[in-house]
């Protein structure tokens, strides 16, 4: 099967500081990784959409300033929380696809908690 | 118009069984379906993918795609109380960009023992 690999899985932080979420596909080369955060009893809301090499695609609404993310290899995309504040606590979840249009693969999931 | 629609439940079933998931999707166009379990606090794992219209079987799932219905749906047989999770289903079209995965809101299930 393929593996991706997502850490830390639990973060707290001070409010203003910033949170670094790291995105590995363990066993094989993602072509694309997505950025997902779910609220409590909510649906996954994607984020952003990452290709190696590449400035990510975000979504409507989120602010690419706030959320930094880059996609350094084809193994490696990181999400950045900057200048993060309770209203950003949310369990964010990876995840990574090998090929267009197949299946992806999910991490773990951080829940981060900003106090 | 949502782009992928899930009655959000709770569906409750007996032990042992048929569950009976559904999901329909906005663009005529999309390819790829899938569904994913999500365990409270986990995140999603793939349990079947799906490409074609007909069924999709493998081992008590069943997969079931109706493109012109722009609709498909996921069945459990024998339902076990470990079935209990919510239910994704996601959609890969081509009128999004990169390669992303639109998800449903996600079915709760409940099999009781």
């Amino acid at each position: 099967g393929a593996v991706v690999s997502q850490h830390p899985s639990r973060v707290i932080c001070k409010s203003g500081t910033s949170v670094k979420i790291e995105c590995r596909s363990l066993d094989f080369q993602a072509t694309t990784m997505f950025w997902y955060r779910q609220f409590p009893k909510q649906s996954l809301m994607l984020m952003a959409t990452s290709n190696e090499g590449s400035k990510a695609t975000y979504e409507q609404g989120v602010e690419k300033d706030k959320f930094l993310i880059n996609h350094a290899s084809l193994t490696l995309s990181t999400l950045t929380v900057t200048s993060a504040h309770p209203e950003d606590s949310s369990f964010y979840i990876c995840s990574a696809s090998r090929q267009i249009n197949t299946e992806a693969f999910f991490g773990q999931g951080t829940r981060l908690t900003v106090v | 118009q949502k782009e992928v629609e899930q009655n959000s439940g709770p569906l409750s079933v007996p032990e042992g069984a048929i569950a009976s998931l559904n999901c329909t999707y906005s663009d005529r166009g999309s390819q790829s379906f899938f569904w994913y379990r999500q365990y409270s606090g986990k995140s999603p794992e793939l349990i079947m993918f799906i490409y074609s219209n007909g069924d999709k079987e493998d081992g008590r799932f069943t997969a079931q795609l109706n493109k012109a219905s722009q609709y498909v749906s996921l069945l459990i047989r024998d339902s076990q109380p470990s079935d209990s999770a919510t239910y994704l289903c996601a959609v890969i079209g081509p009128s999004y960009n990169n390669n992303d995965m639109r998800f449903g809101a996600g079915t709760r299930l409940t099999v009781k023992p």
